[in-house]
C-alpha cells in the first residue's frame, strides 16, 4: 500500500532562518507531488506542484522554493522565513487513483 | 482564476439529522470532484469522489452533482458528533492532472 510521509510535524523558526520540509512517498511510482499550505481559518494554497524528477511548477510568488531531487521525495525550502510564512504545510501525492492524499502536515510558526 | 465556493459555515445540526454541504465551482470543464474532511489541526483526508452527475453513495454520506449548475453537495445522513469537522470541497481542473483547486471549507458542528 502507499503510504505518504510528511516531517516535521510541528516546527518554530526565528524570522530569517532557513527552512526544509521534507516528504516522502512509499508504494508507487512516479507519482504527482504538492505542497500545499493553510494559514489559519483558510483554504488550502496550492505552493508548488511536480510531475517528474526536476520538475516543480510554481503557483504562486513567494519566499519558498521546492525541489523533487528523487522520484518519490519532494522538498519544500526558504532561505530566509517571514512572519507571513508561518502555516501549516501540507505535502499530497497523486496517482492513476485520480485523488489526492495528504501528508500529516508540518505547522510553521515564524517568530 | 478557477474558484470553488463554499459557505464557511459553521453549520450546526443536531445529533442524528441529515448535514447537506453544498459547492459551487466556476471552470465548467471540469470533470473530477471530491470531497474532504479535516479535523482541527488535522490533514484533510477524502471521504467521496464523484464523477458523473447524479447521487453516489457511501454508507452515511452522498454526493451530488450537477455539472449543469456547477453544483457539488454532501449528504450526511444521521450525523454524529464525530462528524463535527471543517469539510472541503475540492475539484480538479479540466485539461490537467496535476491541479486541484480547494473551496475555503464549511465548518460542521454536529450538536448532542
Amino acid at each position: 500500500s502507499q503510504t505518504i510521509h510528511q516531517w516535521p510535524a510541528t516546527l518554530v523558526q526565528p524570522v530569517g532562518s532557513p527552512l526544509s520540509l521534507e516528504c516522502t512517498v512509499e508504494g508507487t511510482s512516479n507519482p504527482n507531488l504538492y505542497w500545499y499550505r493553510q494559514a489559519a481559518g483558510r483554504g488550502l494554497q496550492l505552493l508548488f506542484y511536480s510531475v517528474g524528477i526536476g520538475q516543480i511548477s510554481s503557483e504562486v510568488p513567494q519566499n519558498l522554493s521546492a525541489s523533487r531531487p528523487q522520484d518519490r521525495q519532494f522538498i519544500l525550502s526558504s532561505k530566509k522565513l517571514l512572519l507571513s510564512d508561518s502555516g501549516f504545510y501540507l505535502c499530497a501525492w497523486s496517482a492513476s487513483q485520480g485523488f489526492w492524499t495528504f501528508g500529516q502536515g508540518t505547522r510553521l510558526t515564524v517568530v | 482564476q478557477k474558484e470553488v465556493e463554499q459557505n464557511s459555515g459553521p453549520l450546526s445540526v443536531p445529533e442524528g439529522a441529515i448535514a447537506s454541504l453544498n459547492c459551487t465551482y466556476s471552470d465548467r470543464g471540469s470533470q473530477s470532484f471530491f470531497w474532504y474532511r479535516q479535523y482541527s489541526g488535522k490533514s484533510p483526508e477524502l471521504i467521496m469522489s464523484i464523477y458523473s452527475n447524479g447521487d453516489k453513495e457511501d454508507g452515511r454520506f452522498t454526493a451530488q452533482l450537477n455539472k449543469a449548475s456547477q453544483y457539488v453537495s454532501l449528504l450526511i445522513r444521521d450525523s454524529q458528533p464525530s462528524d463535527s469537522a471543517t469539510y472541503l470541497c475540492a475539484v480538479k481542473e479540466a485539461g490537467t492532472a496535476s491541479k486541484l483547486t480547494f473551496g475555503t471549507g464549511t465548518r460542521l458542528q454536529v450538536t448532542l
